[in-house]
């Protein structure tokens, strides 16, 4: 199984502040999904990247596939309190329809 | 619409004891997954099931046995907890063939084994 590492594992900001979240791996993919997780629920899916160099949008949230798709990155703009929980990329596995997750990152924007 | 439904939401087992996950979907998916989350260690695949009458292993089977029911219905057995088996289980569902449906999850069941 191939390993998506995920940075940072946890990130506490004021709301109203930019970050970025990664997904990175040494491995090529054909494409990768984002979800996002609020405690006491399970995740739901955000975006998928298919294209190397892709971004999508998605209101405040800036996805990206690397160009060689081996990673993505997740930037948002102007973080809300209502943007917390945990960020989760996640892989298809070539045979088989089973998805693959990194550990995730865990935002907490405060207000 | 309900979704995907768990049951139950908590439960606490001490070590040895068996009890079975239920879950269930109404979206008239194919296929079915079982998921455990650990903290620090994402999603893991337990167990799936790709249609009625099949199962197949994911990367963390052992202590755990399967059954997909019918189309709606995949239940997770624990024949004798462990308190390694402490952990939120989730299951989900998603359409097949299509080339990047989304996994559609339930709230998840938080299990703890003293």
């Amino acid at each position: 199984t191939q390993l998506l590492e995920q940075s940072p594992q946890f990130l506490s900001i004021q709301e109203g502040e930019n970050l970025t979240v990664y997904c990175n791996s040494s491995s090529v993919f054909s494409s990768l999904q984002w979800y996002r997780q609020e405690p006491g629920e399970g995740p739901v899916l955000l975006v998928t990247v298919v294209t190397g160099g892709e971004v999508k949008k998605l209101k405040r949230l800036t996805f990206q596939f690397g160009d060689a798709r081996k990673d993505s990155s997740l930037h948002i703009t102007a973080a809300q309190p209502g943007d917390t929980g945990l960020y989760l990329c996640a892989y298809r596995m070539e045979y088989g329809n089973k998805l693959v997750f990194g550990a995730g990152t865990i935002l907490r924007v405060k207000s | 619409n309900a979704g995907v439904t768990q049951t139950p939401k908590f439960q606490v087992l001490k070590t040895g004891q068996s009890m079975t996950l239920q879950c269930a979907q109404d979206m008239n998916h194919n296929s079915m997954y079982w998921y455990r989350q650990d903290p620090g260690m994402g999603l893991r695949l337990i167990y799936y099931s790709a249609s009625e009458g099949t199962t197949d292993k994911g990367e963390v089977p052992n202590g755990y046995n399967v059954s997909r029911l019918n189309k709606r219905e995949f239940s997770l057995r624990l024949e004798s907890a462990a308190p390694s088996q402490t952990s939120v289980y989730f299951c989900a569902s998603s359409i097949p063939g299509i080339y990047n449906s989304p996994l559609h999850f339930g709230n998840g069941t938080r299990l703890t084994v003293t």
